[in-house]
């Protein structure tokens, strides 16, 4: 069964930095593209950040461009996504997921990052 | 970028109810690439059906997809109160930039 747990989450100030985690299990990792969604507290579902199985393509939202950065160790089945620069809009719950063929199949419990002073 | 109007915003059934959830695109989604997911409070987002109406791996026969275009349902029959949580839609069409619907919330009492 396939199983994602992130993990990194906390609280930081606003201009901070964060390093989520996210270990997979379950699946051959390296196979996989792999996201990042996040859901603000009262809000929807947004897509920040998707990296290629090989991690040579990578996408970001226009909200993360420039301040986040998403990176894979196939070797140690983990996802990471790095964010400098944090504002007070960037708190949320921040979900890892697998895409599988364009679809999106399995989500982690999602790890809460909150930016306040 | 793609909208997705999802309706009703809330609704409460009782068990044994049977309740259409809708999913309207600002466009048309090419190749049906519409997915829906159940999302229960403190655990993580389950898919339920993909493009458009494929149900998700283990996922029981109450729960259907339809539609094409712009408009698309999920259908779920004979509700039990495992069934609460709040449905989204979501687009893949313009993968990876996806984007998802605001969600229902089907509180089952």
């Amino acid at each position: 069964e396939v199983h994602l747990v992130e993990s990194g989450g906390g609280l930081v100030q606003p201009g901070g930095s964060l390093r989520l985690s996210c270990v997979a299990s379950g699946l051959t990792f390296s196979s996989y593209e792999m996201t990042w969604v996040r859901q603000a507290p009262g809000k929807g579902l947004e897509w920040i950040s998707y990296i290629s199985s090989s991690g040579s393509v990578i996408y970001y939202a226009d909200s993360v461009k420039g301040r986040f950065t998403i990176s894979r160790d196939n070797a140690k089945n983990s996802l990471y996504l790095q964010m400098n620069g944090l504002r007070a809009e960037d708190t949320a719950v921040y979900y890892c997921t697998r895409e599988d063929r364009l679809v999106v199949d399995y989500w982690g419990q999602g790890t809460l990052v909150t930016v306040s002073s | 970028e793609i909208v997705l109007t999802q309706s009703p915003g809330t609704l409460s059934l009782s068990p044994g109810e049977r309740v259409t959830l809708s999913c309207r695109a600002s466009q048309s989604i090419v190749s049906n690439y519409l997915a829906w997911y159940q999302h229960r409070p403190g655990q993580a987002p389950r898919l339920l059906i993909y493009a458009a109406s494929a149900r998700a791996t283990g996922i029981p026969d109450r729960f259907s997809g339809s539609g094409s275009g712009t408009d698309f349902t999920l259908t779920i029959s004979r509700l039990e109160p495992g069934d609460s949580a709040i449905y989204y839609c979501q687009q893949y069409a313009t993968s990876p930039q996806y984007t998802f619907g605001l969600g229902t919330k089907l509180e089952i009492k």
